[in-house]
Formats: C-alpha cells, sequence, structure tokens
C-alpha cells in the first residue's frame, strides 16, 4: 500500500530534550515536506526537500533540522525543544518534475507536546 | 507571498443539502490547486487535485471548480450527509521553479446534521 508513515505519532517531551521524528515513504517520491499545524494559522512548510542531499527551509524553519541521507526517508530533528513547537506535525511527499501533477501525500500527523 | 483564504470558516447544514465551500488565493501562478479533507485529530486526505489547465474536476459527489484568473475554487458537495463531517482544506501550489510548498487556506469546518 502506497503511503507515508510518521513515527511516534504522539509523544510528550519536555523542554530541551532532543528529538526525532521519522517520515518515510514507499512511492519513490523525490519531494518531501514538512508542515506544522497549529489552531487559527493552519498548515506551515518548516522545511522540505527536491531530492537526497538538497534540502531547503520553509516558512518557520526556525528551531528545527532536517536531513535526507536517502530518498525515502525524511526526518525531523527538534534539537532543544520548546512549548512553542508543541503542535501537530505532518510529513508530505510527492512526485518531482517528472511525475506531473506533483499531488501531496500526506502522513497521519505526529501529535507533539513540549512541556 | 500567496495568500489562501477560505470562507466560511465553519458551516453546518442539514442531511441531503448541497453545498459550496469556497477558497480564494491570491497569486494566480498557480502550478495547481488541491483540495483535502481533514477529521479531527487526523492526517490530510486529498480529495481532489485541478491543475491549472483545468476547469473543474470530479469525483463521485464532489466536485471542484477552479477559475485561476480571479483565484478562485469552489469545492461542491452534493447530498451530504453525516459522515461528510470534517474540516475541508484547499492548498495551492506554486509554478515549478516556486518551491515545493503548498499553501493552505485555514480550512471550513463541516457539520452535517441528521
Amino acid at each position: 500500500e502506497a503511503q507515508v508513515t510518521q513515527n511516534p505519532r504522539y509523544l510528550i517531551t519536555v523542554t530541551g530534550k532532543k528529538l526525532t521524528v521519522t517520515c518515510s515513504q514507499n512511492m519513490n517520491h523525490e519531494y518531501m515536506s514538512w508542515y506544522r499545524q497549529d489552531p487559527g494559522l493552519g498548515l506551515r512548510q518548516i522545511y522540505y526537500s527536491m531530492n537526497v542531499e538538497v534540502t531547503d527551509k520553509g516558512d518557520v524553519p526556525e528551531g528545527y533540522k532536517v536531513s535526507r541521507k536517502e530518498k525515502r526517508n525524511f526526518p525531523l530533528i527538534l534539537e532543544s525543544p520548546s512549548p512553542n513547537q508543541t503542535s501537530l506535525y505532518f510529513c508530505a511527499s510527492s512526485l518531482g518534475p517528472h511525475g506531473g501533477i506533483y499531488e501531496q501525500y500526506f502522513g497521519p500527523g505526529t501529535r507533539l507536546t513540549v512541556t | 507571498k500567496q495568500e489562501v483564504t477560505q470562507i466560511p470558516a465553519a458551516l453546518s447544514v442539514p442531511e441531503g443539502e448541497n453545498l459550496v465551500l469556497n477558497c480564494s488565493f491570491t497569486d494566480s501562478a498557480i502550478y495547481n490547486l488541491q483540495w483535502f479533507r481533514q477529521d479531527p485529530g487526523k492526517g490530510l486526505t486529498s480529495l481532489l487535485l485541478i491543475q491549472s489547465s483545468q476547469r473543474e474536476q470530479t469525483s463521485g459527489r464532489l466536485n471542484a471548480s477552479l477559475d485561476k484568473s480571479s483565484g478562485r475554487s469552489t469545492l461542491y458537495i452534493a447530498a451530504s450527509q453525516p459522515g461528510d463531517s470534517a474540516t475541508y482544506l484547499c492548498a495551492v501550489r506554486p509554478l515549478p521553479g516556486g518551491g515545493n510548498k503548498l499553501t493552505f487556506g485555514t480550512g471550513t469546518q463541516l457539520k452535517v446534521e441528521l
């Protein structure tokens, strides 16, 4: 089954404790992104990657890191989480320029609480 | 900077009604527009994708239209059912070279009542 998976689905942590949220897709997609969703602000892009070893900042990159060492994986790293990073996080993927329509597929979300 | 607006923010209708959700965007230089459904605490499910060269797309009881020049899209839901209750989001993708980003509206929360 074609899908985007995220782990963990729920996470409660404390300020300053480094964490990683994993994202994996099995569709051989080139493009991957991370979004956060907050009430009243909608979904905002954090980082995106257009291929292996190619990443760039989205609208709200501060406090986050990403890496793209393999095509299928795009982990989101919070080196020193703070309470304002409490949010619902989504990973998404789509085919790249050769894929045509760029339809985005989303993971199920990771609800992160930083106390 | 692209801005996407969805009106109304919330909508409650009786079962069986036909309804229209609206989405407007400020920059018409888009590659495509995608409508999603989000259930509470869940991920996003893609409903329809309209390429910039298309005027509409249909899937079952759903029909999405796109008027790129006026910066508008509508999602028409026919014969609404309680199972349609969810938040509906529209998102636009920029032209190639504009980055790999969807710009989302804040959504319309739909409740279909028995």
